[in-house]
């Protein structure tokens, strides 16, 4: 069965700290990923998604992730974080047989100023 | 563009009693989706609808939930009776296309927040 570990449950880092959050997933085909991140009282919102093509994928608000198919990860990257990055983060996978969207657990990030 | 519209956004209930949700997705979009989020936890999907037929309801808890998806387009999800751990947000999401196909995004609601006491 598919599933997607998130190695982080909780980062606290300061405002123009790098970022790098991970993720790996379990499933034998081929799969599309996503991450997906929740700001305190909104909705989730897709930050970047991985279908096919260049393994490093840009998304909005400066982040980027790296698929990197012989280790099963998809990890999230921010060279600089700022306050407004404060959320919760998750990393999902489908396959491009038509599976549904599984999450990980989630990761909550704390910026501080 | 509308995004996924859900409501109501709070609800409180005791245990044993019932309750409904309601989602209208974004115009166009074929598939609708069910997800339940534990606090603590990534959603995990009830229940999946391509146009008004279920595709995927394997994790639903069919003795006390229950959705449909009627004209293809809003649809409700219902919990009868409810029980404490039922207590989470239940997200409604919509896309395009089937997942997995290519491109294919899918688009969530705010939620809707369920505390069962």
């Amino acid at each position: 069965a598919q599933s997607v570990s998130q190695h982080n449950h909780h980062v606290i880092l300061s405002e123009a700290a790098s970022l790098e959050l991970g993720c790996n997933y379990s499933y034998g085909g081929t799969v599309n990923l996503f991450w997906y991140v929740q700001y305190p009282g909104q909705h989730l919102q897709l930050l970047l998604k991985y279908f096919s093509g260049d393994p490093l994928v840009k998304g909005i608000k400066g982040f980027e992730a790296e698929f990197i198919k012989s280790k099963f990860s998809f990890n999230l990257r921010k060279p600089s974080v700022q306050w407004s990055d404060t959320a919760e983060y998750f990393c999902a996978v489908n396959s491009q047989a038509g599976t549904a969207l599984i999450f990980g657990k989630g990761t909550t990030l704390s910026v501080s100023s | 563009e509308a995004g996924v519209a859900q409501s109501p956004r709070y609800k409180i209930i005791e245990k044993r009693q019932s309750v409904a949700f309601w989602c209208n997705p974004i115009s166009g979009h074929a598939t609708l989706y069910w997800y339940q989020q534990i606090l603590g936890q990534g959603p995990k999907l009830l229940i999946q609808f391509q146009n008004n037929g279920v595709v995927d309801d394997s994790q639903l808890p069919k003795d006390r939930f229950s959705a449909e998806r009627l004209k293809g387009v809003d649809s409700t999800l219902k919990i009868q009776p409810a029980k404490l751990e039922d207590s989470a947000v239940y997200l409604c999401a919509s896309s395009l296309d089937r997942p997995g196909t290519s491109g294919n995004t899918i688009y969530f609601g705010e939620g809707s927040w369920l505390t069962v006491v």
